[in-house]
């Protein structure tokens, strides 16, 4: 039972255009929402980040926004690119104390230039 | 300086054998992770310890041992293997709850 899905296994971008990465959770006790980075033979890497208090997030080319009544969240970057390939991984925190990040399966992006 | 490590990032074995997996975190974080990502991709966890408390040991074969020496270690004890098991195992430390989880580079076992 999937608590956080991303639908869609792949993305594919041309450089400076938006890529805009999608998430869907089902628990609405979750409270926090990461998005983690992961190149080849590499951990994820920790990217942006929205609480549920709010619904959108900005940090540079990227962008997070948040719809708590749509369960759903979406990660935007403009301008891709081509630095941007990886695999993105959505992750929701659920709000009990010692508990762990919960992801879906991840995107691959890919920004062609 | 790597914030959190694991060693080795390879591991062939054959079945049957025991095989350990090192992680070591220098952030002073006071919760470690294990997690196991399959040949499906899902990241899922596998067990948490805060302060070398264990406060999360998921449904995982009791062949998986974690053991937490102190704060900033947490290792991975795997006995018997078995084909199935071959996964990227990462290791993720973080201060509190699991916002903001660091993870290690991966540890890519296969069994043969």
């Amino acid at each position: 039972d999937q608590q956080v899905k991303q639908n869609s296994p792949s993305l594919s971008v041309q450089e400076g255009r938006i890529s805009i990465l999608n998430c869907d959770y089902t628990n609405s006790m979750f409270d926090y929402f990461l998005w983690y980075k992961k190149y080849p033979a590499e951990g994820p890497t920790f990217l942006i980040s929205i609480s549920s208090i709010k619904d959108k997030n900005e940090d540079g080319r990227f962008t997070v926004f948040l719809n708590k009544s749509a369960k759903h969240l979406s990660l935007h970057i403009v301008p891709s690119q081509p630095g941007d390939s990886a695999v993105y991984f959505c992750a929701a925190s659920p709000p009990q104390a010692g508990t762990a990040l919960i992801f879906g399966k991840g995107t691959t992006l890919s920004v062609s230039s | 300086d790597t914030a959190v490590s694991q060693t080795p990032k390879y591991l062939v074995t054959q079945m049957g054998n025991d095989k350990s997996i090192k992680c070591e975190q220098n952030l002073g974080h006071d919760t470690m992770y294990w997690y196991k990502q399959d040949s499906k991709k899902f990241l899922k966890i596998m067990f948490s310890y805060n302060n070398k408390e264990l406060i999360i040991n998921e449904t995982v074969p009791n062949r998986f041992s974690p053991k937490s020496p102190d704060k900033a270690h947490l290792n991975l004890h795997i006995n018997s293997l078995e084909l199935g098991d071959s996964a990227v195992y990462f290791c993720a430390s973080s201060q509190d709850l699991p916002t903001e989880a660091f993870f290690g580079q991966g540890t890519r076992l296969t069994v043969v």
